[in-house]
């Protein structure tokens, strides 16, 4: 398997454009989550996912942040309009089975806003 | 707070020494995982222990697990320079939905030096 799968790896784009990150997670998990790396902040949880369901989003900064799993293979994050303090590494994360599995990371996207 | 807090914040050894890192929680829960994160790159999940379990290996890893004081420590033996990174310590919370907040604190950042 090709591990979860994340697009595109650096994004670089000017405030208040629209960007849309993209995530395979592995085939045959269940579970898909959402996370935002900062050196101030840390890794946030954003959003995560239950057979295609969001099960909390209380993470999600703003009205500007929305996430979408239309279906087991595909999941996207969408800010409108993006910001500067939105410049971040936003991660996908994929898990199987019962709750509580081990997480398997794509290798993130990097996002600038200018 | 459903995160875990690792303890120190920062450690630095030289090779070849033990490296021991602590994590406190302060929920319920059904297991703890460990991860790893090399500057700038994705989370590696290197070990989940279960709430059952006082003890468990894998390689140079030993993890422990004391629920009644709900805490965990990693230690890593003989350590080398490729083992620099940071590692966060992940409680899987006990909840009655269909998926877990998987939540990450701040992290240890271990050096280790030639």
């Amino acid at each position: 398997d090709a591990g979860v799968i994340q697009s595109p790896r650096h994004e670089v784009t000017e405030m208040g454009q629209e960007v849309t990150l993209r995530c395979k997670p592995i085939s045959g998990h269940n579970s898909l989550f959402w996370y935002r790396q900062t050196m101030m902040r840390g890794l946030e949880l954003l959003i995560y996912f239950n057979n295609n369901v969001p099960i909390d989003d209380s993470g999600m900064p703003e009205d500007r942040f929305s996430a979408k799993m239309p279906n087991a293979s595909f999941s996207t994050l969408k800010i409108q309009p993006s910001e500067p303090r939105d410049s971040a590494v936003y991660f996908c994360a994929s898990s199987s089975g019962t709750r509580n599995e081990k997480l398997f990371f794509g290798s993130g996207t990097q996002l600038s806003v200018l | 707070s459903q995160q875990g807090e690792e303890d120190p914040q920062a450690l630095s050894i030289q090779e070849g020494e033990n490296a021991t890192m602590n994590c406190s929680y302060k929920t319920s829960i059904n297991n703890l995982q460990w991860y790893r994160q090399n500057s700038g790159r994705g989370l590696v999940h290197l070990i989940l222990i279960r709430s059952n379990e006082r003890e468990k290996h894998s390689g140079r890893l030993r993890v422990t697990l004391d629920t009644s004081k709900k805490s965990s420590s990693l230690l890593i033996t003989a350590s080398r320079a490729a083992d620099t990174a940071s590692y966060f310590c992940v409680p899987g919370i006990i909840n009655t939905g269909t998926a877990s907040k998987l939540t990450f604190g701040t992290g240890t950042r271990l050096q280790v030096t030639l």
